[in-house]
Parts: C-alpha cells; structure tokens; sequence
C-alpha cells in the first residue's frame, strides 16, 4: 500500500466551476500536510499547508483534514485555465523532514 | 532573495557513468533534502541533511550519495548510471527553525541514454 494515495485523474472541469482533489495516507504518525502545484516541465509549487482537523481556505482554495479518517482534500472554487496542472498531495511525520507524496492529478480547465 | 538554484538545468549521460548534481538552498536555511521525480509519478524521497549531518535516506541503492558544505549547499552524486535514473532531480530546502515547509528549486533533468 502506498503512503499517500490520490484519486485518479485527470480531472476536467469548466471555467468557473468547483475542482475536487481527493488524497489518503496510510502513517497515522503523519501531523503536516501540503498541497503543491506543479506546471508541466516544472517544481513543485506550495499552495497550502494544513497541519490541523478542519477546514483552511486560501484565496480560491480550501484544504480540509480529517485524522481519523486519514483524508486529505483540496477545493478549487471559481476555477481558471491556469489552475490546469497537476496537484501533489505531500504528507510529513512529525519531526521528519521527507515529504510522502501521491502521484498526483491532473486538473484540466476548459475555458 | 533567491530561491532555491539547482544546477546543471538539464545534462545528458550514457549509462555506467557518474553525475553531481547541485543545490543552493535559500538564505538562511540549514536543511536540504533530494528528491527524484520519474515522469508521471509524485517526487520520491532520497536524502535529507541538516546541518551537513544525514538526517534521513529513502530507499535508494548505494550508487546515490550526498553531502553538504558549510555554507548549507548540497550536491547530489550518482554513480553508474542506470536508463532508470533518468528523471528531474528536485532539491528542497527548509529553514527549520518553527517552519517546516519545503521549498523546490527549479529541478535538474537527467537523462540517460
């Protein structure tokens, strides 16, 4: 089983619409978690952070953690063509410095 | 400030040869950790260092090694190259001190033939 897990894309949605990414990790040790975009060719970008149960909105985006559930999501609201990229789900134990990341998804949005 | 520079950009090498690749983390951050990202696929772990001292390896056979220098600098050496080593090699550096975000320099693609 891997560490962290993303649900499968690539994930296409409209100019303006609600983009939903999806992420579970396995290491109930696990304490902070990320969300990194990352542009074809190009590093990983940080978007947010979220460390705590609950919701966390930044702008347009809006992480949510559950730890007992062992969930992870990311919202995209009011969706623009350059969010299109693809989306790491990264989780960390406390006190580590390495970063468990998924595989990513691919978020298209058609204008 | 800067952010974090990687060095070379991009480098072609054939197999069974060696390759350093380099990192300069951003001001005033003590840790550096190397991660190799093969098309497709999320960056995996290589090594973490912290105050020139590994502090974490991924599991990754004993041709990758690292170090870094006084100045918190890092290079990334791989010996007898693999075609499987062909990927973007990203370096992340974090300041450590209450923060423990990483941040990625602008990677360096390998490939080899």
């Amino acid at each position: 089983q891997k560490e962290v897990e993303q649900n499968s894309g690539p994930l296409s949605v409209p100019e303006g619409a609600i983009a939903s990414l999806n992420c579970t990790y396995s290491d109930r040790g696990s304490q902070s978690f990320f969300w990194y975009r990352q542009y074809s060719g190009k590093s990983p970008e940080l978007i947010m952070s979220i460390y705590s149960n609950g919701d966390k909105e930044d702008g347009r985006f809006t992480a949510q953690l559950n730890k007992a559930s062992q969930y992870v999501s990311l919202l995209i609201r009011d969706s623009q063509p350059s969010d299109s990229a693809t989306y790491l789900c990264a989780a960390q134990n406390k006190g580590d410095y390495k970063l468990s990341f998924g595989a990513g998804t691919t978020v298209t949005v058609r204008a | 400030d800067a952010g974090v520079t990687q060095s070379p950009t991009h480098l072609i090498k054939t197999r069974g040869q060696q390759v350093t690749l380099r990192c300069s983390p951003i001001s005033g951050h003590k840790s550096v950790s190397w991660y190799q990202q093969v098309l497709g696929q999320g960056p995996q772990f290589i090594f973490q260092y912290y105050e020139k001292e590994e502090r974490g390896r991924g599991n990754f056979p004993d041709r990758f090694s690292a170090r870094q220098f006084p100045n918190y600098s890092s290079e990334l050496n791989v010996n007898a190259l693999l075609l499987g080593d062909s990927a973007l090699y990203l370096c992340a550096s974090t300041l450590v001190s209450g923060e423990d975000i990483q941040y990625f320099g602008a990677g360096t693609r390998l490939s080899v033939l």
